[in-house]
């Protein structure tokens, strides 16, 4: 069967580190993933795309890995802010190139001072 | 631009009452998807739209369930009769669809409660 999954153990780091988040899937041949961000009480926040054939994707303190091979993606923020913490989501195209995304179950991060 | 909006953004009802949550999408996007959010399940997609069009109902849970999309600045989902187990958030999202993958835009979300 088909199966997303995200850390389901909340992940607590420290002001300044790297949070790194981990995004393993099976019996999916996604064309692109995407990573999104959710605070409480509102609705998620789309962060970055990557595709099948890009290995690496940055933005500003956020970078996004995608390995087709491991079937996993892992996004990383640098120099962490407690303003970061929230739930982060993966979601993956679900019809290998339509607009159809299928969510993990999410991580939640906290940045601690 | 205003965003998503959904109303109401709280519903309290009681079992087995009729229960429509409304959308409007960011203007210009063209297509459109409703989601249901528990602890348990997670983000589920249940119906998505491409030009006003159903393109995929596949994760609409039952009969109860039905969404409609009169036109490109609206869009309805409805459950009757409603269930405690019906509980849950649920969003919208929309976003433009050129044939290749895009961001979605979501909204703030209705928050049901079925007692």
């Amino acid at each position: 069967s088909q199966k997303i999954e995200q850390n389901s153990e909340a992940l607590n780091i420290q002001e300044g580190k790297t949070a790194t988040l981990t995004c393993n899937y099976t019996n999916y041949s996604p064309a692109y993933l995407q990573w999104y961000r959710q605070d409480p009480g509102r609705g998620p926040v789309f962060l970055l795309l990557i595709r099948e054939n890009e290995k690496e994707k940055r933005k500003e303190r956020l970078k996004v890995t995608f390995d087709t091979t491991l079937k996993q993606s892992l996004f990383h923020i640098t120099a962490s802010q407690p303003a970061d913490s929230a739930t982060y989501l993966c979601a993956l195209d679900d019809t290998g190139g339509g607009n159809k995304l299928t969510f993990g179950t999410g991580t939640q991060l906290k940045v601690e001072l | 631009d205003a965003g998503v909006i959904q109303s109401p953004r709280h519903e309290v009802t009681e079992m087995g009452q009729e229960v429509t949550l409304r959308c409007k999408p960011i203007s210009g996007h063209n297509s459109l998807f409703w989601y249901r959010q528990t602890m348990m399940r997670g983000l589920e997609l249940l119906i998505y739209f491409n030009n006003n069009v159903p393109i995929d109902d596949s994760g609409m849970p039952e009969d109860r369930f039905s969404a409609k999309m009169p036109n490109a600045s609206f869009s309805t989902l409805k459950i009757q009769p409603s269930e405690p187990r019906d509980s849950a958030v649920y969003f919208c999202a929309s976003s433009f669809f050129a044939g290749a993958e895009g961001e979605q835009f979501f909204g703030p979300g209705t928050r049901l409660t079925v007692l």
